[in-house]
């Protein structure tokens, strides 16, 4: 069964640096790969997904991920920090076709001044 | 996109009660899924609500313990019964469009005292 895995369940960067959120998924190549975004006492909102149809995925509010198979990884990165992007992360696969997500454990990124 | 609605956003139960969650979507959707995070927590899919027929229920959850309805198709309730401290969790409510994406309310806060 796919699955994928959030290394590091805690990132904490400076504002203005570099930040890199790791997702690994377990085998075959999905059809689609998601990232998540909780920010404090909300429900998830949904920051890029990938589909195939490029391996380097464009986000909303500059984050972007790049899928590589040969390293099965989907890490999420965005070039400078800001202090409203302290938040949870989630990355996700589709269970089958059936529209169910599998989540990651989740990554809490935390942004200092 | 879809506009879901959650509601209560937020309560606090006494022990052996229940709570009954409402989703509602502006839109008519096929499928309804539903999530709990429990603290600190990444999310699990608990159902999966279909119009017409009886919820499916994932591994370790039980209809006694979580009934859902789904009377028409932009609307669902999940009910918590006879609730412990255990429960307490957020709860959301999420809708797929074609596998592709999928789309969450802003989630149910539940503390069991």
């Amino acid at each position: 069964a796919q699955s994928v895995t959030q290394l590091g369940s805690h990132v904490s960067v400076s504002e203005g640096a570099l930040v890199l959120l790791r997702c690994n998924y377990s085998s075959s190549v999905p059809p689609y790969l998601f990232w998540y975004v909780q920010y404090p006492n909300q429900g998830l909102q949904l920051l890029l997904k990938y589909t195939s149809a490029a391996t380097l995925v464009k986000g909303i509010n500059g984050f972007e991920a790049e899928f590589k198979k040969s390293e099965t990884s989907f890490h999420l990165t965005k070039p400078s920090a800001h202090m409203s992007d302290a938040a949870e992360y989630f990355c996700a696969v589709p269970s089958g076709n059936t529209g169910k997500l599998i989540f990651g454990q989740g990554t809490t990124l935390q942004v200092k001044p | 996109s879809a506009v879901i609605s959650q509601k209560p956003s937020r309560d606090i139960c006494q022990r052996g009660t229940s709570l009954t969650i409402q989703c509602q979507v502006d839109s008519q959707v096929t499928m309804m899924f539903w999530y709990r995070q429990q603290p600190g927590q990444s999310l699990t899919l608990i159902a999966t609500a279909n119009q017409g027929s009886e919820a499916t229920y994932e591994s370790g959850f039980v209809i006694d313990k979580f009934p859902i309805s789904r009377p028409n198709l932009t609307f669902s309730t999940l009910t918590v019964s006879n609730m412990s401290p255990e429960d307490s969790s957020i709860y959301l409510c999420s809708v797929d469009r074609g596998h592709t994406e999928a789309f969450f309310g802003q989630g149910t806060r539940l503390t069991v005292v």
